[in-house]
């Protein structure tokens, strides 16, 4: 399977901090996306990095790809309590791992 | 803005009884998918469309799942007979015509509880 796996699993911070969550992946890419989900809703796509990349930046997100480790970070600077959501990264189709819930606390 | 839509929202049935569950893509994107979403998990692709045809339903439990896409345009998927286990979230996509690796926009979802 090419899907990404997200690590952690959850994360709590305070409004205002940054959150950091990486994916790793098992075989060679063309690109690596990355989706948000909030709570009992679709999935809205973030941001695409291709395997020629190393990072890139959308608004507060600044993601990284490093292909000679097969994975990738997600970085969300100033949290705010909207960004509350879980947080999956795909490669391929895309299939998905389990995702990174993210708890953003006022 | 463009969306994908799904209907119903929200569908409860009872164990045994037969389901559908209907999707519209963005107008254009010739592939389709259909996900499985337990919660607490990562979506799990059900099925892929090309246009018309199944790219991909390794993953769908054919002895009671079927999706058809009979124009290339919108996409039914049914469960005869639904399961208990079979309560989930249904998500649809879609992506542009022969691109892989692209953006994929995703509907709201059909929410399903077995009884």
């Amino acid at each position: 399977s090419q899907q990404g796996e997200e690590d952690p699993q959850a994360l709590s911070i305070q409004e205002g901090e940054n959150a950091t969550m990486n994916c790793s992946y098992k075989t060679s890419i063309n690109n690596l996306q990355w989706y948000r989900q909030n709570s009992g809703r679709g999935l809205v796509h973030l941001i695409l990095i291709r395997s020629n990349e190393r990072e890139k930046h959308s608004g507060r997100l600044r993601v990284t790809l490093d292909t000679s480790k097969k994975s990738s970070s997600l970085l969300i600077t100033a949290s705010r309590a909207a960004d509350t959501a879980s947080y999956f990264c795909a490669t391929v189709s895309p299939p998905f791992g389990g995702g990174t819930r993210v708890l953003v606390k006022p | 803005e463009a969306e994908v839509a799904q209907s119903p929202r929200y569908k409860i049935t009872e164990k045994s009884q037969a389901v559908a569950f209907w999707c519209d893509p963005i107008s254009g994107h010739a592939t389709l998918y259909w996900y499985r979403q337990i919660l607490g998990q990562g979506p799990e692709l059900l099925v892929q469309f090309q246009d018309e045809s199944v790219v991909d339903d390794s993953q769908l439990p054919k002895d009671r799942f079927s999706a058809e896409r009979l124009k290339g345009v919108d996409s039914t998927l049914k469960i005869q007979p639904a399961e208990l286990g079979d309560s989930a979230m249904y998500l649809c996509a879609s992506s542009l015509a022969g691109a892989r690796d692209t953006e994929a926009f995703f509907g709201q979802g059909t929410r399903l509880t077995v009884v």
